[in-house]
């Protein structure tokens, strides 16, 4: 059963304009934890924000947020004040708490792309 | 800051050859993982490894998969005899915390594997 749905493949935003990475989960845990991942062109794959199903906040990390709907089982990416360097592809991960030391389940990623 | 290192960045080999490929985890780390991501697609789990034991290997890690801890700070992957289809990117990953807890793990730039 597909965890991650990220229905967005590419998605393009003007540089200093904020963007929304859509991400919607699915799960039967009551406990679990949400990601996200950049993976420029050179390929590595970065940490980018984390959520737990229990977080009474959204989490913040400098120009990230996470806005965690709980109920829609949604998780969104909203990047402020795009940057030349924000582009890249973006993933959306799940922690499954399921398994043994929790395998992350990833979505097929958006391409981001910022125009100046 | 501490990163994941992963090498060699990229690997050629003749299919039916044995590779490895070698990771040096967060030093603080004790939780280990191996991902690969086949062109284009999403990252998918292969495997992960605490206190010298294999703790989960998904349907991929089939018997031409092996990992290993030769030291306190390597953590390898060997493919035995390799195929068209294991041309992929082989994501190694460390965390400190395991099931139940925040478990962020950190990716290194990961080995992009070809098989000719």
């Amino acid at each position: 059963a597909q965890k991650i749905t990220q229905t967005q493949p590419g998605m393009f935003v003007q540089e200093k304009e904020a963007v929304t990475l859509d991400c919607t989960y699915d799960t039967s845990d009551q406990s679990y934890g949400l990601f996200w991942y950049k993976q420029p062109s050179s390929g590595e794959m970065i940490f980018l924000i984390y959520q737990g199903s229990y977080d009474e906040q959204n989490a913040t990390e400098g120009r990230y947020s996470l806005n965690f709907q709980k109920a829609r089982k949604s998780a969104n990416l909203v990047i402020s004040a795009s940057q030349l360097g924000d582009s890249a592809m973006y993933f959306c991960a799940i922690f499954d708490r399921g398994s043994t030391l929790g395998r992350l389940y990833f979505g097929r990623g958006t391409q981001l792309t910022v125009w100046p | 800051e501490p990163e994941v290192t992963q090498t060699p960045s990229h690997q050629v080999t003749q299919m039916g050859q044995e590779v490895i490929l070698r990771c040096v985890p967060i030093s603080n780390h004790l939780y280990f993982y191996w991902y690969r991501q086949i062109l284009g697609q999403k990252v998918e789990f292969l495997v992960s490894f605490y206190n010298n034991e294999i703790s989960e290997k998904s349907e991929i890690f089939d018997d031409q998969f092996s990992v290993e801890r030769p030291d306190g700070s390597n953590f390898t992957l060997k493919i035995r005899s390799t195929k068209l289809e294991d041309s992929a990117m082989y994501f190694c990953a460390s965390s400190d915390q395991g099931k139940g807890a925040k478990n962020i793990q950190y990716f290194g730039a990961g080995t992009r594997l070809s098989v000719l």
